[in-house]
């Protein structure tokens, strides 16, 4: 059974960093794009970024574009986020996500995809 | 960026009803559609992809539809579990944004 499981979330204090983590199981993580959404208290779905299977390419939502980065450690099966300059408005809960379509060397097919597995997201609060 | 577009924001219905959710596209998503549901306080999953192809395990009650700029989920015979709040997302290019989602409330 597909497993993400997040960490690293928390308290953290306006304009400092957090980075999280997201550990995937019983796929081939090395062969998958990944994302991250986050869902503000009481809010909506937010799309944050996407990696590449390979960690070629990365694509992010302007609202986090230059504070936030997406990496990814296959040897590992790990995707991160690295978020820095918080704000109080990004509190909220992160959640991780795996494309649903197979990447190979001769590319991904298809090339977009939605997210068939999603983590159980973790908390961050940014707060003084 | 695409915007997408959902309603209404609440659907009162009562189980046993039908539920009409619609999901439009400020511009042409083709069929690369996927509809989400979120239950009060668990983690979205995927319902629908491809605009109208029910996801594994995905009761037959629920049956997507539409292509373009004009989506609709349906639910035809309410169910309790069915009370949740549903998103749409597009996935045709960067970034995939979603819908601000519909509450289904009884």
């Amino acid at each position: 059974q597909v497993q993400l499981v997040e960490s690293g979330g928390g308290v953290v204090l306006p304009g400092r960093s957090l980075r999280l983590s997201c550990a995937a199981s019983a796929f081939s993580f090395s062969n998958y794009g990944m994302h991250w959404v986050r869902q503000a208290p009481g809010k909506g779905l937010e799309w944050l970024a996407v990696i590449a299977y390979d960690g070629s390419i990365a694509y992010y939502a302007d609202s986090v574009k230059g504070r936030f980065t997406v990496s990814r450690d296959n040897s590992k099966n790990t995707l991160y986020l690295q978020m820095n300059s918080l704000r109080a408005e990004d509190t909220a809960v992160y959640y991780c996500g795996k494309e649903s379509g197979y990447c190979g060397a001769g590319g991904c097919v298809p090339y977009f995809s939605y997210l068939d597995y999603w983590g159980q997201g973790a908390l961050v609060s940014v707060s003084s | 960026e695409i915007v997408m577009t959902q309603s209404p924001a609440t659907l009162s219905v009562s189980p046993g009803e039908r539920a009409t959710l619609s999901c439009w596209a400020s511009q042409s998503v083709s069929s690369n559609l996927a509809w989400y549901q979120q239950r009060p306080g668990q983690v979205p999953s995927l319902l629908i992809n491809d605009a109208s192809t029910r996801a594994t395990g995905v009761p037959a009650r629920f049956s997507g539809s539409g292509s373009g700029t004009e989506f609709t989920l349906t639910i035809s015979s309410l169910q309790s579990e069915d009370f949740a709040v549903y998103y749409c997302q597009h996935y045709h290019n960067w970034p995939h944004t979603f819908g601000q989602g519909t509450k289904l409330e009884i």
